[in-house]
């Protein structure tokens, strides 16, 4: 199975908060991340936490970990249309391969 | 300006053919990457280099091979034996490890005629 699970598609509307979860499988990961992406483009990374800390607040970014559960989500709060695009949370592994693990991304719609 | 630059946008394969990506980046980074992204299925590593004159395979490297030859380049080639190329490429590179922020390109998306 997928090592980074995510939802596939999320609507809110203009104004709202929204949710973004994401699970990870390995107890290993030392920081974990959200990117995200606009069509046809590369991505940006939006924020990271690391692996010792339980939240992370970044402007209109809100970033919780549950190690327990192995569980992060990212709130975007008062969101824009600006906001839609793809979100990728992805982790990074103290072992083994030295690269990000990424999830299937999770297309985030806003309506105005 | 700092960044990486993937060209070309857009390209096409012929059956039978290699076709070559290029990624540059200008922003002193050590570690360069290639992923694959397809649609619903996020993205996934080909091959990776954490310094010059060395690479690795990723969780996809069958059918592709790269070089590191500079620190700023890190090319990749699509050959003949992947049978499925058609893709949108990103490239990314970061300071280190693969615990750093990873940076990337604007991506090429490879079709097969």
């Amino acid at each position: 199975g997928e090592d980074v699970e995510q939802s596939l598609f999320l609507s809110v509307r203009e104004g709202d908060s929204s949710v973004i979860n994401c699970t990870y499988t390995d107890s290993s990961s030392t920081y974990l991340y959200w990117y995200k992406q606009e069509p046809g483009a590369g991505l940006q990374l939006l924020t990271y936490i690391f692996s010792n800390m339980d939240m992370k607040q970044d402007q209109r970014l809100t970033v919780l970990l549950n190690k327990k559960d192995k569980h992060l989500s990212l709130r975007i709060a008062d969101t824009q249309t600006g906001d839609s695009a793809i979100y990728f949370c992805a982790e990074s592994r103290d072992t083994g391969r030295r690269a990000l693990t990424f999830g299937s991304g999770t297309r985030l719609q806003v309506q105005p | 300006d700092g960044g990486i630059t993937q060209s070309p946008k857009y390209l096409f394969r012929k059956e039978g053919q290699n076709v070559t990506l290029s990624c540059e980046q200008n922003l002193n980074h050590d570690a360069m990457y290639w992923y694959r992204q397809d649609p619903g299925q996020g993205l996934r590593l080909i091959y990776y280099s954490q310094i010059v004159n060395d690479f690795q395979k990723g969780d996809i490297a069958e059918g592709y091979s790269v070089s590191r030859e500079k620190k700023e380049s890190f090319p990749l080639t699509v050959t003949s034996a992947q049978k499925n190329p058609t893709a949108f490429y990103l490239c990314a590179s970061s300071l280190g490890t693969g615990k750093e922020k990873l940076f990337f390109g604007s991506g090429t998306q490879l079709s097969v005629l």
